[in-house]
């Protein structure tokens, strides 16, 4: 099936410092979504980008399906940025479209 | 906002005692997916529905695991019996249709002792 590797695992800032949290993955998708997981385990949907750029606030993201991977950014990092990011992919292979998750990064912003 | 309910938030059972999760998709979600996410990893998936028919449970130990989609609407997920091993998050999510943005419930956070 197909591969998904977020990086980096684990990422500390100070509030107000800008991030970038990176994607790959191993084959062409249909599907590509961003999650943030808040403390009590809600997946709160942050992006639907399967290609292109999109932005939302101080968050951003981009999706280049030529070279498997996607980007997302969050400017002027607070507090509550906080918690885990999931990349999720859908293979373009297959009739059932399910998402496959990265392993997630890890963020912590300190005030 | 729709949302996709699921009951219970919690639930504590014991080894080898019957459990029942209950998800309720967002109105007029044709595909249903139950996820399963073990503390410090991302979700996997269990099975998927279309409608009332199972698309993919390739990844359900359909020795102790049930599910079921009866009137394509609401869903059970259902393990009996339960192990220790069964300790998890069980995520309920749903799409317009396969391929389409995905939404997801709170979970239901299980503990097995």
């Amino acid at each position: 099936g197909i591969q998904v590797e977020q990086s980096p695992p684990d990422l500390i800032l100070q509030e107000g410092a800008n991030s970038t949290l990176r994607c790959n993955f191993s084959d062409s998708v249909n599907n590509l979504q961003w999650f943030h997981q808040n403390p009590w385990g809600q997946l709160i949907n942050l992006f639907y980008i399967p290609s292109g750029t999109k932005q939302n606030g101080r968050l951003s993201a981009t999706t280049v399906a030529t070279e498997r991977y996607s980007l997302l950014y969050i400017s002027s990092s607070q507090t509550t940025d906080s918690g885990v990011y999931f990349c999720a992919v859908g293979s373009s292979s297959g009739s059932a479209r399910q998402l496959t998750f990265g392993s997630g990064t890890q963020l912590t912003v300190l005030p | 906002e729709a949302e996709v309910a699921q009951s219970p938030r919690y639930k504590i059972t014991e080894k080898s005692q019957a459990v029942a999760f209950w998800c309720d998709p967002i109105s007029g979600h044709a595909t249903l997916y139950w996820y399963r996410q073990i503390l410090g990893q991302g979700p996997e998936l269990l099975v998927q529905f279309q409608d009332e028919s199972v698309v993919d449970d390739s990844q359900l130990p359909k020795d102790r695991f049930s599910a079921e989609r009866l009137k394509g609407v609401d869903s059970t997920l259902k393990i009996q019996p339960a192990e220790l091993g069964d300790s998890a998050m069980y995520l309920c999510a749903s799409s317009l249709a396969p391929g389409a943005e995905q939404y997801f419930g709170p979970g239901t956070r299980l503990t097995v002792t």
